[in-house]
């Protein structure tokens, strides 16, 4: 499976203000994705970042709110904009794995608060 | 009616107990299904993907029914280790991952 870290880790944040959040790969991977999962909550899909395209968003999610960049075929950033204490949430990437029937691996998450 | 339904749980057992995990689908045309295992504070890791004909891994067993959109988790023999939350996980034929909403274990000693 393919090693994915994120940066950063944790933050808290104030409201009003953006976060850049970035997830790396060690190889290379055609499809990347971003999940929510708020507090005691399962994980919900954002979004798929796809490199030379624009990503395409679920149901409920916008780019406004969420835009994402994929200027690679290793790398994505995901940007929470505005935030509001309701964006409080564990942040994660992953990507879809090259055997194993499709399964998707995560990156460590990142976790936010805004105050 | 929500894609993906877990038992609710906590299940709460003993070391060395068998216990079982149930999990229904609502889309007939998903194509892939998967358990994954989350630790508290940490990111879902794949435990084992479910296959037509049923699989195996050590203590671990899966079960897929497409009639009854139905599949399974039994794990054997406890360990304490396997405190975890389990999350049913369904690929739709959009290639979208839907995760149920999971079930916490916690092996007591």
């Amino acid at each position: 499976s393919a090693v994915i870290s994120q940066k950063p880790s944790r933050d808290i944040c104030q409201r009003g203000t953006s976060l850049t959040i970035q997830c790396q790969v060690d190889s290379q991977v055609t499809m990347m994705f971003w999940y929510r999962q708020q507090p005691g909550q399962s994980l919900t899909l954002i979004a798929t970042a796809n490199q030379g395209s624009e990503a395409t968003y679920e149901s409920g999610f916008v780019i406004d709110k969420f835009p994402i960049s994929r200027p690679n075929l290793t790398f994505s950033t995901l940007t929470v904009s505005n935030m509001s204490p309701e964006d409080s949430s564990i942040y994660l990437c992953s990507v879809d794995g090259l055997a194993s029937q499709g399964a998707q691996y995560f990156g460590p998450g990142t976790r936010l608060l805004v105050l | 009616r929500k894609e993906v339904e877990q038992d609710p749980g906590p299940f709460n057992v003993p070391e060395g107990a068998t216990v079982a995990f149930n999990c229904t689908y609502s889309n007939s045309a998903s194509q892939s299904f998967f358990w994954y295992r989350q630790d508290c504070r940490k990111e879902p890791k794949l435990l084992m993907s479910v296959y037509s004909s049923g699989n195996e891994d050590g203590r671990f067993t899966a079960q897929l029914n497409r009639a009854s959109q139905y599949i399974s988790l039994l794990i054997r023999d406890s360990k304490l280790s396997d405190s975890a939350t389990y999350l049913c996980v369904v690929k739709d034929y959009g290639q979208n991952f839907v995760f149920g909403p999971g079930t916490r274990l916690s092996v007591l000693p």
